[in-house]
């Protein structure tokens, strides 16, 4: 089945506590996405990426890393957690082709709590 | 910059009764608007996609139209029912290497 995964569906952690939220696609897609969501504020892109070793960043990069080392994969990498990133987070990925529709695919997202 | 403007109050509306979400935009016309449904703590699900030189597309229950003179997108479901409450994004899209940007959404409330 053609998904995005993501891990941990669920974390809570404390401020400075670094971690990573694993992404990965199996439709062998060139564009990855991080976004992350808040109520009232939308979907707000975090760090992009249109293939392996090219990343750039979206709207919100501050306090986030990610690397793309692999097509499949794009883990999002949270050095020093703090509260105000506390938020639910999507991974997507597309395959622009000849079309350059870009249609997302998105992951299940992954609720992050920090304390 | 490249704004996407949905409305923020919920849209309320009785079974069977059809549903119009507006998407409006600014600045220069996308190659592409694309609508998503989004339910409570999940990822966005693709519904349609319009070009920039169509004036409607149906699938199913479903209709999008791009008027450039407007800069709007109007999101139709006919015969709704209770099952299409959720979330619906606009997104805007130019095609190659682009960077989509989503509207905030509008949440849609069909009451049985």
């Amino acid at each position: 089945e053609a998904q995005v995964t993501q891990n941990p569906r669920y974390l809570i952690t404390v401020t400075g506590k670094k971690l990573t939220v694993t992404c990965s696609q199996n439709m062998n897609h060139e564009y990855m996405s991080w976004y992350r969501q808040d109520p009232g504020l939308g979907l707000r892109q975090i760090y992009y990426s249109m293939n392996v070793e090219v990343t750039d960043k979206g709207d919100v990069p501050e306090g986030y890393k990610v690397s793309r080392k692999e097509k499949r994969n794009f883990p999002l990498i949270l050095e020093s957690p703090s509260p105000n990133q506390t938020s639910l987070y999507f991974c997507a990925s597309s395959f622009s082709g000849t079309s350059g529709a870009n249609v997302l695919t998105f992951g299940a997202g992954s609720r992050l709590t920090v304390l | 910059s490249q704004k996407i403007e949905q409305n923020s109050e919920a849209l309320n509306i009785q079974e069977g009764k059809t549903a119009t979400l507006t998407c409006n935009y600014t600045n220069y016309s996308p190659a592409y608007l694309q609508w998503y449904r989004q339910d409570p703590g999940r990822g966005p699900v693709f519904l349609l996609l319009i070009r920039e030189n169509e004036k409607e597309k149906r699938k199913e229950r479903l209709k999008v139209t791009f008027d450039t003179t407007l800069k709007q997108s109007l999101f139709h479901i006919t015969a709704s029912q209770p099952a299409d409450s959720a979330t619906y994004l606009c997104a805007r899209a130019s095609g190659g290497s682009y960077i989509p940007t989503f509207g905030r959404g509008t949440s849609l409330i069909v009451h049985p």
